[in-house]
This record gives structure tokens, C-alpha cells and sequence, in this order.
């Protein structure tokens, strides 16, 4: 099974700064099949980026995803109010579908 | 556009079996993949398993002795069952549409439309 190790665990930052989260997986994983979504509290996960760098419809592109291999890269270029949530990297690049642990961004 | 809904008990007896079904409106639940995730409180997310419409399916190796989904083409509907549950399996279940898209030479998988989640609590 491949594991997902997101950090931080918590990020604190303010509207209008930048956020950068990483996630690295414990053995290579396709680009293709890395994928990021946010979930807000009460809510569904959504989805965010797939393929690791392309967004979703409908995704602002202050949003943008970039890594390969092992070392995934989830970036908010100017956070927004909306954007305090929690975010989640999801690789399908093995038989078992693995989700990492969430990053949290919080309003500092 | 595709809207899923969870439906089935919110509370589930120990040892006995969770049972769910999501709802696919909107659209066909033919080909595509269908996937279960859950959510303990307070926690992350789970992949489950997932299946194709044909009916081919995945588990989570952790739940694979316990888990069954199944598809009904028919009634555009795919379902859950957990056997001998215990305070471990209460959570928020969700059903996803998983797109498995082949562009240029490769596939791209991700789960693009989810359901609202349902809260399952498993206590006596």
C-alpha cells in the first residue's frame, strides 16, 4: 500500500498570503493519479486538482498543483476566506486507493 | 448534471451488517467507476472500494473480508454492505463518481462528483 505523508499537519496564514502543502507518497506514483481536494467543515470533499496539476472545472487558478514521483505540491497563490478548509491528497496508482492524513489551513 | 444521494440507517447494532445505497440522477451509472469513502468523526478520509458498472470490483485491503459493493444498472443505483460492524465503522460514508479518463497515452483518475455523505453510528 502506498502511503500518503501530508505536512504540515496545520498551516496558519492570513488572507492574501501564500500557501504552499506538500504530499509525499512512500513509493513513486504516477502523475496521473494524484489527486487534490478540499473539504470545508460539514461538507463533501471536493475536487480540486487531478493529474497532479490540472484543475477542476470551475477551480480558480490561484489553485495550482505541480511534483512527480514521490513529492506532490499543492499551492494557493493568495488565499482567499473561502480557501480556510482542509486539504487532502488521494493517489490511485496502486490496487489500494490511499487517501493522506489532511492538511488543515487555518486563518492566523 | 450527476447528483448522488446516500441513503440507508443511521445506526447500526454491533456485529451486525452496514448497509448503504448511493443513488446516481442525472446522468447513466454506465461507464464509470463507483467508489465508497468514509470519514470517522473527527478524522480523515478512507477509501473503501470502489466498482466498475460491469460490476468488476476493489477493496481497501484493511475492510476487504468485510466489505461488499454491488451495482444495479436497472435502477442507476451501486451499494455498500459492512459485515460485523463495531464502534471502529461509525462514521460519515460517502459515495463518489471516480472518472477514469485516457488522454494522450494515459489514464487520470479522480473523483469528481460526490455525494452529501450520511452518518452512520454503530452502538446497541
Amino acid at each position: 500500500e502506498i502511503v500518503l505523508t501530508q505536512s504540515p499537519g496545520t498551516l496558519s496564514l492570513s488572507p492574501g498570503e501564500r500557501a504552499t502543502l506538500s504530499c509525499r507518497a512512500s513509493q513513486s506514483v504516477s502523475s496521473s493519479y494524484l489527486a487534490w481536494y478540499q473539504q470545508k467543515p460539514g461538507q463533501a470533499p471536493r475536487l480540486l486538482i487531478y493529474g497532479a496539476s490540472s484543475r477542476a472545472t470551475g477551480i480558480p487558478d490561484r489553485f495550482s498543483g505541480s511534483g512527480s514521483g514521490t513529492d506532490f505540491t499543492l499551492t494557493i497563490s493568495r488565499l482567499e476566506p473561502e480557501d480556510f478548509a482542509v486539504y487532502y491528497c488521494q493517489q490511485y496508482g496502486s490496487s489500494s486507493w490511499t487517501f493522506g492524513q489532511g492538511t488543515k489551513v487555518e486563518i492566523k | 448534471q450527476v447528483q448522488l444521494q446516500e441513503s440507508g440507517p443511521g445506526l447500526v447494532k454491533p456485529s451486525e451488517t452496514l448497509s448503504l445505497t448511493c443513488t446516481v440522477s442525472g446522468g447513466s451509472i454506465s461507464s464509470y467507476y463507483w467508489s465508497w469513502i468514509r470519514q470517522p468523526p473527527g478524522k480523515g478520509l478512507e477509501w473503501i472500494g470502489y466498482i466498475y458498472y460491469s460490476g468488476s470490483t476493489n477493496y481497501n485491503p484493511s475492510l476487504k473480508s468485510r466489505v461488499t459493493i454491488s451495482v444495479d444498472t436497472s435502477k442507476n443505483q451501486f451499494s455498500l454492505k459492512l459485515s460485523s460492524v463495531t464502534a471502529a465503522d461509525t462514521a460519515v460514508y460517502y459515495c463518489a463518481r471516480v472518472r477514469g479518463d485516457y488522454v494522450s497515452g494515459y489514464y487520470y483518475y479522480y473523483m469528481d462528483v460526490w455525494g452529501k455523505g450520511t452518518t452512520v453510528t454503530v452502538s446497541s
